[in-house]
């Protein structure tokens, strides 16, 4: 149970164009998702936070016109790099949180995305 | 939320149990110890959490010391699959959208 999956598990993409990632709880409701970055060689960093129904709470420094959250449904959540650049090239991964029988709380992670922009 | 310490990288013999500490000595009394791991180009997987009993489950166990202060994962029998970096992280939780403060981890390799 609580299982969270991606799409896609890897994306390359031109320079200005706009990628899409999705993330599913497969077996539970999400409560709420969660988008982090990470950089090679470092750690997880938090974009922000989603709610189901509700705008997303970014973390400081983080665009939220470049990056476009949408929390549809309590099973999807997609992240939008629009215009993306370079330096944009990461790993992005979701968490959700919300699962049956398990700790409502602990938050599940999908398998990543990796994004390379050229 | 508090912050962790955990070294920066420990070996551990296959077979043998692997013991990851983590001090967490700020930590306040509505905060949860929460382990995850970390292997090469995968998202980060959920291990075990506790408050302040120790807690056991089909990958780990938790030992919590008395004051809170800090805690150890173990690791039974550590196989070549353990080898990742594991991330102990103190929470809030009660409220359902906290966060989660990832600080830079142990990388636990498992020698053959």
């Amino acid at each position: 149970g609580a299982v969270v999956s991606q799409h896609p598990s890897w994306v390359i993409c031109k320079s200005g164009t706009s990628v899409k990632i999705e993330c599913r709880s497969l077996d539970f409701q999400a409560t709420t998702m969660f988008w982090y970055r990470q950089f090679p060689k470092q750690s997880l960093m938090l974009m922000a936070t989603s709610n189901e129904g509700s705008k997303a709470t970014y973390e400081q420094g983080v665009e939220k016109d470049k990056f476009l959250i949408n929390h549809a449904s309590l099973t999807l959540s997609t992240l939008t790099v629009t215009s993306a650049h370079p330096e944009d090239s990461s790993f992005y991964i979701c968490s959700a949180t919300g699962g049956w029988g398990t700790d409502a709380e602990t938050q599940y992670f999908g398998p990543g995305t990796r994004l390379l922009v050229l | 939320d508090a912050k962790t310490t955990q070294p920066t990288s420990m070996d551990c013999a296959e077979g043998r149990a692997a013991n990851l500490p983590c001090n967490h000595s700020t930590i306040s009394g509505n905060e949860y110890v929460y382990w995850y791991r970390q292997i090469h180009s995968q998202g980060p997987q959920y291990i075990i959490h506790g408050l302040k009993n120790n807690e056991t489950n089909e990958m780990a166990s938790l030992i919590i010391t008395e004051d809170r202060k800090s805690s150890t994962l173990i690791l039974p029998h550590a196989t070549l699959r353990d080898t990742a970096v594991y991330y102990c992280i103190v929470r809030v939780v009660g409220f359902g959208n906290e966060k989660l403060t990832f600080g830079t981890g142990t990388r636990l390799t498992i020698i053959p």
